[in-house]
């Protein structure tokens, strides 16, 4: 079955450590992106990837990073910078990025973090 | 940039019942109007989405209408079932940049049987 799978489910963090949120896809898409769910206040932009080997930071890049050294890969790094780092998290991937394209982002089942 | 706000932000409705979910946005530029439903521990999934060259699109039980001219779009569910208890997003975007959604807040929908 084609889809997005994401890494762990759950993941507990002690304060000041950095963690690494895993993102696979086997849809051959090129674009791919990470998004931040807090209660009300619907999906914020992280990150995206256009491309292998590019990425662009979304609305509230500070305090993650990301890599795309595969089209399948695009994991999220939640470093010590995050100010407030719980939440869920959730990758999803386009067929394309582009200038002119708006279509569906198919999503993974997120990743939960806590951090105590 | 874009703002989108959606209402309410919880909504119950008896089993049969339609369901409404109403979302405003900002930027006069936007022409691509998902929505998204996401279930218990799940991702969200596109549900029906609609383009600004047209005021109405339905899929079964789902519709959704957009006017243009007041900036805001609805969800209509008819006929509601225990299965449609979710989450519901809408997102709004301009497709000169790119798939680049702004959501709203969302929409608690349960549907009491």
């Amino acid at each position: 079955d084609g889809g997005i799978t994401q890494s762990p489910k759950y993941l507990f963090r002690k304060e000041g450590q950095n963690v690494t949120l895993s993102c696979e896809q086997n849809l051959n898409h090129d674009a791919m992106y990470w998004y931040r769910q807090d209660p009300g206040q619907g999906l914020r932009l992280i990150y995206y990837s256009q491309i292998v080997n590019d990425f662009q930071k979304g609305d509230i890049a500070e305090g993650y990073s990301v890599s795309r050294e595969k089209k399948e890969s695009f994991p999220l790094t939640v470093t010590s910078a995050q100010k407030n780092p719980t939440a869920f998290y959730l990758c999803a991937s386009s067929i394309v990025w582009s200038p002119g394209y708006t279509g569906e982002l198919f999503f993974g089942e997120g990743s939960r973090l806590t951090v105590l | 940039g874009e703002n989108v706000e959606q209402h309410p932000s919880t909504l119950s409705v008896q089993e049969g019942d339609s369901a409404v979910i109403k979302c405003t946005y900002s930027d006069s530029a936007s022409n691509y109007f998902p929505w998204y439903k996401q279930e218990l521990g799940k991702g969200p999934q596109l549900i029906i989405d609609i383009r600004s060259n047209v005021g109405e699109k339905k899929d079964q039980r789902i519709a959704v209408t957009l006017n243009k001219t007041a900036k805001h779009f609805s969800l209509h569910i008819t006929e509601t079932q225990p299965e449609d208890s979710a989450v519901y997003f809408c997102a709004a975007s301009n497709s000169n940049a790119g798939n680049m959604l702004t959501f709203g807040g969302g929409t608690r929908l349960m549907v009491k049987p």
